[in-house]
C-alpha cells in the first residue's frame, strides 16, 4: 500500500490558468508536508512546505492542507511554461526522519 | 545556501563491478539519505543515516550498503553492480526535527552494462 498517492498526469493547462495538483496520504500521524518541483533530468527542488491545516501562500504558489481528509494540494496561479515539470508531494511521519514521496504529477503549461 | 554535492553526474559501470557513490554536505545536518528514482516508481529510499556510523535500511536496501564515517559524507556502495541497478541516484540531507526540509544533490545517473 502506497503511503502517498498522486495522479501521474500529465495535467495540461493553458498559460495564465490555475494549475491544481493533489496528493493524499495514508498515515494520520503525518506532521510535515512538502511540494518539490523536478525538471526532467534534474533533482527535486523545494517549492513549498506546510505544517498546519489551512492555506499557505508564497507568490504564485498556494499549499493547502486538510489533515482530517488527509490531503494536501498545490495551486499554481498564472501558470507559465517554465512551470512545466513533475511535482512531487512528500510527507513526513511523526519520527521526523523518514520522508514518503509520491510518484509525482507531470504538469504541462501550454503557451 | 545548503550545498549537497554528489561526486559524479554520470557513471557507466559493468555488471559485477563494485561501485561507490559519494555525497558530501556542508550544512552540518544530522540526517542523510540515499534514494533511487525510476520512471513510474518515484523516489524510493535505499538507506538513511541519522548520525555518524549510524544507518537504517529504507524500503529497498537489497544489493546496497552505506558508510558514514564523517558527519558530512555519506557513501552508497553497490557491492556487485547488476543491470537492474541502472537508475538515477539522489542524495539528500536535512536537520532533525519538525522543520526538516530535505535538500537534494544533483543526482548521479548510473548505467550498469
Amino acid at each position: 500500500q502506497k503511503e502517498v498517492e498522486q495522479n501521474s498526469g500529465p495535467l495540461s493547462v493553458p498559460e495564465g490558468a490555475i494549475a491544481s495538483l493533489n496528493c493524499t496520504y495514508s498515515d494520520r500521524g503525518s506532521q510535515s508536508f512538502f511540494w518539490y518541483r523536478q525538471y526532467s533530468g534534474k533533482s527535486p527542488e523545494l517549492i513549498m512546505f506546510i505544517y498546519s491545516n489551512g492555506d499557505k501562500e508564497d507568490g504564485r504558489f498556494t499549499a493547502q492542507l486538510n489533515k482530517a481528509s488527509q490531503y494536501v494540494s498545490l495551486l499554481i496561479r498564472d501558470s507559465q511554461p517554465s512551470d512545466s515539470a513533475t511535482y512531487l508531494c512528500a510527507v513526513v511521519g511523526d519520527n521526523f526522519n523518514k520522508f514518503y514521496f509520491g510518484s509525482g504529477t507531470k504538469l504541462n503549461v501550454k503557451p | 545556501d545548503v550545498k549537497v554535492t554528489q561526486s559524479s553526474r554520470y557513471l557507466v559501470k559493468r555488471t559485477g563491478e563494485k561501485v561507490f557513490l559519494e555525497c558530501v554536505q556542508d550544512m552540518d545536518h544530522e540526517n542523510m539519505f540515499w534514494y533511487r528514482q525510476d520512471p513510474g516508481l518515484g523516489l524510493r529510499l535505499i538507506y538513511f543515516s541519522y548520525d555518524v556510523k549510524m544507518k537504517e535500511k529504507g524500503d529497498i536496501p537489497e544489493g546496497y550498503s552505506v558508510s558514514r564515517e564523517k558527519k558530512e559524507r555519506f557513501s552508497l556502495i553497490l557491492e556487485s553492480a547488476s543491470t537492474n541497478q541502472t537508475s538515477m541516484y539522489l542524495c539528500a540531507t536535512n536537520e532533525q526535527g519538525r522543520k526538516n526540509i530535505q535538500y537534494f544533490g544533483a543526482g548521479t545517473r548510473l548505467s550498469v552494462l
